[in-house]
């Protein structure tokens, strides 16, 4: 059963808009939680994390937020660039760490010109 | 430039033969780990190493085995046993075995078992 969801499999925007990539969780002991960026035959690259003893991360044009009894985080990405296209991978860990770091299936974000 | 290599890039096997997978690290990290991807589907766990000599089973760790004989290196093999081998196979390693250690990932290794 997946614990880390993402609903959307793929999101286009337009150049200098907001991109906004969901995320939802069903194991309430998940205490992090982390984004992965990858491009097309290559490995996901990390972007961005967030703690549960935060609702806010920000880091430049990216910013995780996180709503613990929501079950939900998000990245947000402003402006949004062309070279921003690639697959977002969502992935959350308890405290034992990254032997049970379960990831989402994905969204495919496209930013037009 | 420190980084994880996995070799090769592509690889062909027919069903029946063991294939083994490299991956090989000079970041220092201690904690090495095998995923799988498929299509439509996150991540999957094979196996992780926190420690040289030391070894555990991930998620689906079925058909597959791994060794750490060295701090750099955590080969897969892929056994026959394995149903359904053809996947996108990454390498990761992190610094510590917590989750706030993030992965580095090496650029994937496709596998196609005909």
């Amino acid at each position: 059963d997946q614990q880390v969801k993402q609903n959307s499999p793929s999101l286009s925007v337009q150049e200098g808009r907001i991109s906004i990539l969901n995320c939802d969780y069903t194991n309430s002991m998940f205490d992090y939680f982390l984004w992965y960026k990858k491009y097309p035959a290559e490995g996901p690259t990390f972007l961005i994390s967030i703690s549960s003893i935060k609702d806010k991360n920000e880091d430049g044009r990216f910013t995780v937020f996180l709503n613990k009894s929501a079950k939900h985080l998000s990245l947000h990405i402003v402006p949004s660039q062309p070279g921003d296209s690639a697959v977002y991978f969502c992935a959350a860990s308890g405290q034992t760490g990254a032997n049970n770091l379960f990831f989402g299936t994905g969204t495919r974000l496209t930013v037009i010109p | 430039d420190g980084g994880i290599t996995q070799s090769p890039k592509y690889l062909f096997r027919k069903e029946g033969q063991n294939v083994t997978l490299s991956c090989e690290q000079n970041l220092n990290h201690d904690a090495m780990y095998w995923y799988r991807q498929d299509p439509g589907q996150g991540l999957r766990l094979i196996y992780y190493s926190q420690i040289v000599n030391d070894f555990q089973k991930g998620d689906i760790a079925e058909g597959y085995s791994v060794s750490r004989e060295k701090k750099e290196s955590f080969p897969l093999t892929v056994t026959s046993a394995q149903k359904n081998p053809t996947a996108f196979y990454l390498c990761a390693s992190s610094m510590g075995p917590g989750g706030s250690s993030p992965l580095h990932f090496g650029n994937g290794t496709r596998l196609t078992v005909t």
